[in-house]
């Protein structure tokens, strides 16, 4: 059972370039998210979706745009990185009100 | 809103000495609170949750929180420190976004580190 797969794990880009973090779960969870996590800021969330077709903004949305077509995946698109964006990037599922599964997390860097 | 307050940013303990982690939260409503471990360069673990059962929850690897309302506190304990403990322990309570549906709001961490 694979759970909650996120890749690339690891990535470097220059500032501008456009990238999309796939987000993929095998759980037929409802509700899935996109979290970015900064040293001494904990986790915050960028968006999240809470069913196929369906996108809404969490706290940090600019700069990132997602897209669930498939109840399994949840991507998360950076049209022009920016260094601020350099941050470690983690996805999570959850069937309404019950635990919520974390991804292991893909690392971003943009120079 | 929901949100918590993770009291320490750093916690050093000897190994076999108890952890007290500090946590305090703020919610409208009787809250769902979820205590989060990440090991260095890893994912998120879930080490216990309360849901509104019992007040005293026991978690993996010997952790447990205690769920105290008059304190708006869910602190999280473990009588001895492993080795193994060393990592950042997120206190995470469960909330409800403008459109009706639920996110997790996390504190800012605590880094355990544990001293042989």
């Amino acid at each position: 059972n694979a759970g909650v797969t996120q890749t690339p794990k690891f990535r470097v880009l220059k500032t501008g370039q456009s990238m999309t973090l796939l987000c993929a779960q095998d759980m037929n969870h409802e509700y899935m998210y996109w979290y970015r996590q900064d040293p001494g800021m904990g986790l915050r969330l960028i968006h999240y979706s809470v069913g196929e077709g369906t996108t809404a903004k969490g706290e940090v949305p600019d700069g990132y745009n997602v897209s669930r077509l498939k109840k399994q995946n949840f991507l998360l698109g950076l049209e022009s990185a920016a260094p601020s964006q350099t941050s470690v990037y983690f996805c999570a599922s959850s069937y309404s009100r019950n635990t919520i599964y974390f991804g292991e997390g893909s690392w971003l860097t943009v120079v | 809103a929901q949100s918590v307050t993770q009291l320490d940013s750093h916690v050093s303990v000897s190994e076999g000495t108890p952890v007290l982690l500090r946590c305090n939260y703020s919610s409208s409503y009787s809250p769902s609170l979820f205590w989060y471990v990440q090991h260095p360069n890893k994912g998120l673990q879930l080490l216990l949750k309360y849901t509104s059962a019992a007040t005293l929850v026991k978690g993996i690897n010997g952790f447990e929180a205690e769920f105290k309302k008059s304190e708006t506190s869910f602190h999280l304990t473990k009588p001895s420190a492993h080795m193994s403990d060393a990592a950042e322990y997120f206190c995470v309570v469960r909330a409800l976004t403008q459109g009706g549906s639920e996110k997790l709001v996390f504190g800012k961490g605590t880094k355990l580190t544990v001293n042989p």
